[in-house]
């Protein structure tokens, strides 16, 4: 069974940083594109990067370029997302999901969540 | 940068069909998925490239898009369907997302 397990959210200071895991289970990790993507509470779902196969490769939503960070370990079936000088909108629930490539890529698998709160 | 308009809500009765469309600039000319996310759960998707299905879909949930507009068809919509309904698609290697639209099934 495809699993994608998220970890590390919390409560955080504004200016802060936090380290998030997903841990997957259940296909070959290393085959696979991966985005992290959130929500913020009573808001919509906001994309925010995607990582290649081997990890060379990363994009990122324009709001969050330069202060996240994809990363992957293929060993430890293991995506990563640290995310540095965090503020009171980036409170929200993120989420790891497995994406896919059609004629577009689209997110065939998601974590359960795990819930990061920026405030003083 | 690219985006796409959902109506907040729809509402529908039970048996009947929704609709519930996604309005972005030359819409037909890119692809499509579609993500139902029901309380305290994660989203899951329901329609990738404008029409497919995964698989565990019931077949009551279509897809198309043409022109401006993608459109996520429910037929004969049951009360395990209400939920938010987001669009998804790509432009310039960035996901881009449907503010989402709230599916009542009254």
């Amino acid at each position: 069974q495809v699993q994608l397990v998220e970890s590390g959210g919390g409560l955080v200071k504004p200016g802060g940083s936090l380290r998030l895991s997903c841990g997957a289970s259940g296909f070959t990790f290393s085959d696979y594109f991966l985005s992290w993507i959130r929500q913020a509470p009573g808001k919509g779902l906001e994309w925010i990067s995607y990582i290649s196969r081997s990890g060379s490769t990363t994009y990122y939503a324009d709001s969050m370029r330069g202060r996240f960070t994809i990363s992957r370990d293929n060993a430890k079936n293991s995506l990563f997302l640290q995310m540095n000088s965090l503020r009171a909108e980036d409170t929200a629930v993120y989420y790891c999901a497995r994406t896919l490539r059609g004629p577009y890529w689209y997110f065939d698998t998601w974590g359960r969540g795990t819930l990061v709160t920026v405030s003083s | 940068s690219y985006e796409m308009t959902q109506p907040p809500s729809v509402s529908v009765s039970p048996g009947q069909t929704a609709n519930i469309t996604c309005f972005g600039d030359k819409m037909g000319d890119k692809s499509a998925s579609w993500y139902q996310r029901k309380p305290g759960q994660s989203p899951v998707l329901v329609i990738y490239d404008d029409a497919k299905r995964p698989s565990g879909i019931p077949e009551r949930f279509s897809g198309s898009n043409s022109g401006n507009t993608a459109t996520l068809t429910i037929s004969g919509t049951q009360a395990m369907d209400e939920a938010d309904y987001y669009c998804q698609t790509w432009d310039n290697s960035v996901a881009i997302f449907g503010g989402g639209t709230r599916l009542t099934v009254l």
